[in-house]
């Protein structure tokens, strides 16, 4: 039973552009939320999709969006980058209250 | 808003000798706590978490929580450490209740088991 997977791993983009970051959860989870977590510091919560809806959301500049697909997979879209948006980005899969993570997406913003 | 204190950037232990990574919570109503173990350029495992009943919890690889709501206190222990549990430790905690989804995780405690 495969886990929680996240394309690509790593990743370098330059000012302003736009990436896109994907995830598929692990099987039977039908919930799916995004973390980043910049160097040295705990993650911090993006947003949470359910039901392909976003449910909730964190203190994140609109830039940053989301889409859940009907197979649960799910994608993050950051556009206008930043230096500060330089991250690991973490994908987590949930069925109740259990939160399981991937390996991350290593964005490096030049 | 619910927050996470890990007062410890790193706590060092010698090998065989008994560990605590301290984490205080604040949230309003009963919290949700987990644990998560993050090893070098990998993402987050879970270890344990405490959502109601005893307040010791017992997880994964030997590992243990106290939770103490007078304390507003969660911290990890293990009775006997392994080098092999050197890694990087996140507390968490999430509101209770509809409507409430979001983990906010502390900063992490690096901890250091020595041989």
């Amino acid at each position: 039973d495969a886990g929680v997977t996240q394309s690509p791993t790593h990743l370098i983009k330059t000012r302003g552009q736009q990436v896109t970051l994907r995830c598929s959860p692990k099987s039977g989870h039908d919930t799916v939320s995004w973390y980043q977590q910049a160097l040295g510091q705990g993650p911090q919560f993006i947003f949470q999709y359910y039901e392909e809806e976003e449910r909730q959301r964190g203190n994140f500049p609109d830039r940053f969006s989301g889409h859940q697909f009907p197979n649960y997979s799910s994608e993050l879209n950051v556009n206008a980058l930043l230096l500060g948006d330089s991250a690991l980005y973490l994908c987590a899969s949930s069925l109740g209250q259990g939160r399981h993570f991937g390996p991350g997406t290593r964005l490096l913003v030049l | 808003a619910q927050s996470v204190a890990q007062p410890e950037d790193q706590v060092n232990v010698a090998e065989g000798n008994p560990l605590t990574v301290k984490c205080t919570y604040s949230v309003s109503g009963n919290p949700y706590l987990f644990w998560y173990v993050q090893y070098p350029n990998r993402g987050l495992q879970f270890l344990l978490k405490y959502i109601t009943g005893d307040n010791l919890v017992k997880g994964s690889y030997g590992f243990e929580a106290e939770f103490n709501k007078s304390q507003t206190s969660f911290h990890l222990k293990k009775p006997s450490a392994l080098v092999s549990d050197s890694a990087l430790y996140f507390c968490a905690v999430r509101a209770p209740g509809a409507g409430s989804y979001q983990l906010t995780f502390g900063k992490g405690t690096k901890l250091s088991v020595i041989p």
